[in-house]
């Protein structure tokens, strides 16, 4: 079975400091991973994706994330929050069936909410 | 085009209305998918539908009935709902549900949602 955990509801970080939401995951086969960002009263925006290829991955707005195997976590990082990240970020596993294969429908964390403090 | 398209944004109806909400999406994508989103919590799959066949109903109740006119359109239609059934609703798409995990092709594309409040 898949899953995933995300390790903190509620992250506070400065302006300027360095962001990190953590994600662990659980998969019996080579998982397709995916952090997505949702701010207040809006849709979920794809922030970046690891799919077997590059073990670090660059999304948009400064994110990137690891894959590591040997620890089963996913974190996402950022150098440097501005406050525009403040918002709800959910890691996200594609749900497998018995033969590896897929019909699309994701496994959602919990949820991280972001807080940048000026 | 690289957007899913709902609407309308924010829906307001009594228990005895019926409404639709809609989805549009241009990008060839074959599969879409509605979710359900609670305040301060993760969406919730209601349904998938995967070149234009229903595939996937998460024993949601039978007053929500999707309808997938083609590729491009996906409805929800609402009739009777109860006070508890107000959220975000969420209309996704994918390029193919099918293909390979890791290719790519099953990342979903959300819409920006529709807001519903059931009186």
């Amino acid at each position: 079975a898949q899953s995933v955990t995300q390790l903190d509801s509620h992250v506070s970080v400065s302006e300027g400091t360095p962001v990190l939401l953590r994600c662990n995951y659980s998969s019996s086969y080579s998982p397709s991973l995916f952090w997505y960002v949702q701010h207040p009263n809006k849709g979920l925006q794809l922030l970046l994706k690891y799919t077997s290829a590059a073990t670090l991955v660059k999304g948009i707005n400064g994110f990137e994330a690891e894959f590591k195997k040997s620890e089963t976590s996913f974190h996402l990082t950022k150098p440097s929050a501005h406050m525009s990240d403040a918002a709800e970020y959910f890691c996200v596993v594609i749900l497998l069936l018995n033969y590896g294969g897929s019909q699309g429908n994701l496994i959602f964390g919990k949820g991280t909410k972001l807080s940048v403090k000026p | 085009d690289t957007e899913v398209t709902q609407t309308p944004k924010h829906l307001v109806m009594g228990m005895t209305n019926k409404k639709s909400l809609k989805c549009e999406q241009h990008m060839g994508h074959r599969a879409m998918y509605w979710y359900k989103q609670k305040a301060k919590k993760p969406p919730e799959l209601m349904f998938v539908y995967s070149y234009e066949k229903l595939s996937i109903n998460e024993s949601v109740p039978s007053r929500f009935s999707p309808e997938c006119p083609n590729s491009s359109l996906l409805n929800l239609h609402l009739h009777a709902l109860q006070p508890e059934d107000s959220a975000l609703y969420l209309c996704a798409s994918s390029q193919d549900p099918a293909s390979a995990v890791g290719s790519g092709a099953n990342v979903l594309t959300f819409g920006a949602g529709s807001r519903l409040t059931v009186l």
